[in-house]
């Protein structure tokens, strides 16, 4: 059973535009939630992440939104750059700590058309 | 620059042929990860070690092991590779916080 479900397995948006990835979770236990960035060939790196007292977290070009009530949040990525195209990985934690999991969503692989 | 190391990048194994894969940190972190990750899915965590504690998930085979000797490195080893266990296999290091930075990952193949 998914914890933490991203929906859309791929999403093409033109340079410029703005780029909305999803991410719903089902355990309200989880109170700290991050996006992560790969590349092929490459680990994720780490992109942004939230806070379950905040609802937004601004970081350049990237915000992420979340909605606690709907168990749902999203990466906004405007402008959206060529750059931008790889997979995004929504993950989600019980707590701030290193000795608590994340669970990891499937991924959303974004492509960016120039 | 500070990084997370993994080697090899690749690896072929024979069913039933153990294997080990390496993971190496120069970031001091003291959490290390493992997660395996097949095409298309979300990485799962196998286990982790937070300084020498051995935490290990529930539903992960007793074919993986793990060893971690001192605070930078730390190994995978799969004692008889099945099919099913071909696979990306990431590492991973936290400093106590819940962010972790990810090596480029080993895709294992077995044959």
């Amino acid at each position: 059973d998914q914890q933490v479900k991203q929906n859309s397995p791929s999403l093409s948006v033109q340079e410029g535009r703005i780029s909305i990835l999803n991410c719903d979770y089902t355990n309200s236990m989880f109170d700290y939630f991050l996006w992560y960035k790969k590349y092929p060939a490459e680990g994720p790196t780490f992109l942004i992440s939230i806070s379950s007292i905040k609802d937004k977290n601004e970081d350049g070009r990237f915000t992420v939104f979340l909605n606690k009530s709907a168990k749902h949040l999203s990466l906004h990525i405007v402008p959206s750059q060529p750059g931008d195209s790889a997979v995004y990985f929504c993950a989600a934690s019980a707590q701030r700590s290193g000795n608590t999991p994340l669970v990891f969503g499937k991924g959303t692989r974004l492509s960016v058309i120039a | 620059d500070a990084m997370v190391i993994q080697n090899p990048r690749y690896q072929v194994t024979q069913f039933g042929k153990p294997v080990t894969l390496s993971c190496s940190q120069t970031l001091n972190h003291n959490v290390m990860y493992w997660y395996q990750q097949k095409s298309s899915q979300a990485p799962k965590l196998l286990f982790h070690y937070y300084d020498k504690d051995f935490n290990n998930e529930a539903d992960t085979p007793d074919n993986f092991q793990s060893r971690r000797p001192n605070t930078s490195f730390c190994f995978l080893d799969i004692r008889s590779p099945g099919l099913g266990d071909a696979a990306m296999y990431l590492c991973a290091t936290s400093s106590g916080l819940t962010e972790q930075y990810f090596g480029p990952g080993t895709r294992l193949t077995v044959t």
